[in-house]
């Protein structure tokens, strides 16, 4: 089925540790991001790609590193997870970063840091 | 700086019992407002989107109407199956980003 896959679903880190959480796109989006979801605070973007090659910060980007080199592909990077991190990430795109038909997300990372 | 405010933060309903729920935003140069419904679990799924005030939009149970300062979710007779969290975004021209706000948690009660 076409969509945003993310993997992996769950994990526990240690403080500390490093990983990377995998968001890849079947639809040929140009436009993908990062969102994290805490509790009361609403979706925030961590970083986003208008297209191969080509990223940029979010409104809450410290400690995250992104790369995009391919369309398909946009991994999400903890360098030193710590236990601010603790959230629910999803990665969502569209066919452009100021499109006006809705993205398409993930079904979330959830992600502990103890 | 766009802002999102949502309210209330949660919503019980019994089955039939029809509502409203409130997006109140501040933005410079709405490009547009977006509506998204989220299930447990899992990421928010998009419903509509308004572009200038007045307009309105209809899917099933649910119509979103736009103002200059909100936009509302109606929800008519509503069914168990509508139980979900109800996500309101925005795009500025400005920001060029979507801005959310917290939700609206909605239970509805067979």
């Amino acid at each position: 089925n076409a969509g945003v896959t993310q993997t992996p679903k769950f994990q526990v880190l240690k403080t500390g540790q490093s990983m990377t959480l995998q968001c890849a796109q079947d639809m040929n989006h140009e436009y993908m991001s990062w969102y994290r979801q805490d509790p009361g605070m609403g979706l925030r973007l961590i970083h986003y790609s208008v297209g191969a090659g080509i990223t940029d910060q979010g409104e809450v980007p410290n400690g995250y590193n992104v790369s995009r080199s391919t369309t398909e592909d946009f991994p999400l990077r903890l360098l030193s997870a710590a236990p601010s991190q603790t959230s629910v990430y999803f990665c969502a795109s569209s066919y452009s970063r100021d499109s006006l038909y809705g993205y398409t997300f993930g079904s979330g990372t959830r992600l502990t840091v103890v | 700086e766009d802002q999102v405010t949502q309210s209330p933060e949660a919503l019980r309903l019994q089955e039939g019992e029809s509502s409203s729920l409130n997006c109140s935003y501040t933005v410079s140069g709405l490009r547009g407002l977006f509506w998204y419904r989220q299930d447990p679990g899992k990421g928010p799924e998009f419903l509509f989107t308004l572009y200038s005030a007045g307009e309105e939009k209809e899917k099933e149970r649910l119509k979103a109407t736009l103002t200059k300062k909100e936009s509302f979710l109606h929800i008519t007779a509503p069914k168990p199956e509508d139980s979900a969290t109800y996500l309101c975004a925005v795009h500025s021209g400005s920001a060029r980003q979507l801005t959310f706000g917290s939700g609206t948690q909605l239970t509805v009660l067979p």
